[in-house]
């Protein structure tokens, strides 16, 4: 079954301890992506991925990084988590298509992260 | 930069009836896709309709279909004979065909349909 799975799916944790959420995607997508929603806000993107260790910001990168060593991975790392990214987060991957031909992002069910 | 603005953070619909979600966007680039996600309480993000700004057809996905206005940057979804199961938020997207690949989001509008 094609999916884009993340974990954990919720994670309560404190400021300043390091936390991973790892995303896998088992459909050879060549485009990885994550997003945070919050309310009122939408989803908004943190980090993208367009192949193996090719990686660029998304609107609201600061606090996160991530790495893309293996195609189907793309973890997201809070090397020092703070309040204000407490949050839902998704990862999404894709295929990148050809010219036009515009392939539709598969998310992953959401990781509800709550930094205290 | 690209923005993407759904001024209607709620709308209600009867059982059976059409309801038109609104969204605009600004931009300043000539190709560029369009996207309309469904959210329901489970929280999975579900593609429902995409449209390539190069086409001139509005989409249709069975019951749900878009008004593409390129020239006023404009791109509402119209569900038909609403069912209980469209009850979700939806989110308006955009994505650039050139270049980056980052997708923009707009705040979303909660759906709900009245039985």
């Amino acid at each position: 079954e094609a999916q884009v799975t993340q974990n954990p799916r919720y994670l309560i944790t404190v400021t300043g301890k390091k936390l991973t959420v790892t995303c896998s995607q088992n459909m050879n997508h060549e485009y990885m992506s994550w997003y945070r929603q919050d309310p009122g806000l939408g989803l908004r993107q943190i980090y993208y991925s367009m192949n193996v260790e090719v990686t660029d910001k998304g609107d609201v990168p600061e606090g996160y990084k991530v790495s893309r060593k293996e195609k189907r991975n793309f973890p997201l790392i809070l090397e020092s988590p703070s309040p204000n990214q407490t949050s839902l987060y998704f990862c999404a991957s894709s295929s990148l298509g050809r010219g036009r031909n515009n392939q539709p992002q598969h998310f992953g069910d959401g990781t509800r992260l709550s930094i205290l | 930069a690209q923005t993407v603005t759904q001024s209607q953070p709620e709308m209600s619909v009867q059982e059976a009836e059409t309801v038109t979600l609104s969204c605009t966007y600004d931009t300043s680039e000539s190709d560029y896709y369009l996207f309309w996600y469904k959210q329901p309480p489970s929280r999975q993000m579900i593609l429902v309709i995409r449209q390539e700004a190069y086409k001139q057809q509005n989409a249709t996905e069975n019951r749900f279909s878009v008004n593409f206005q390129k020239a006023a940057k404009s791109f509402s979804l119209k569900i038909s004979d609403s069912q209980l199961g469209d009850a979700a938020m939806y989110f308006c997207a955009y994505r650039s065909a050139v270049g980056t690949y980052k997708y923009i989001f707009g705040t979303g509008t909660r759906l709900k349909v009245l039985a």
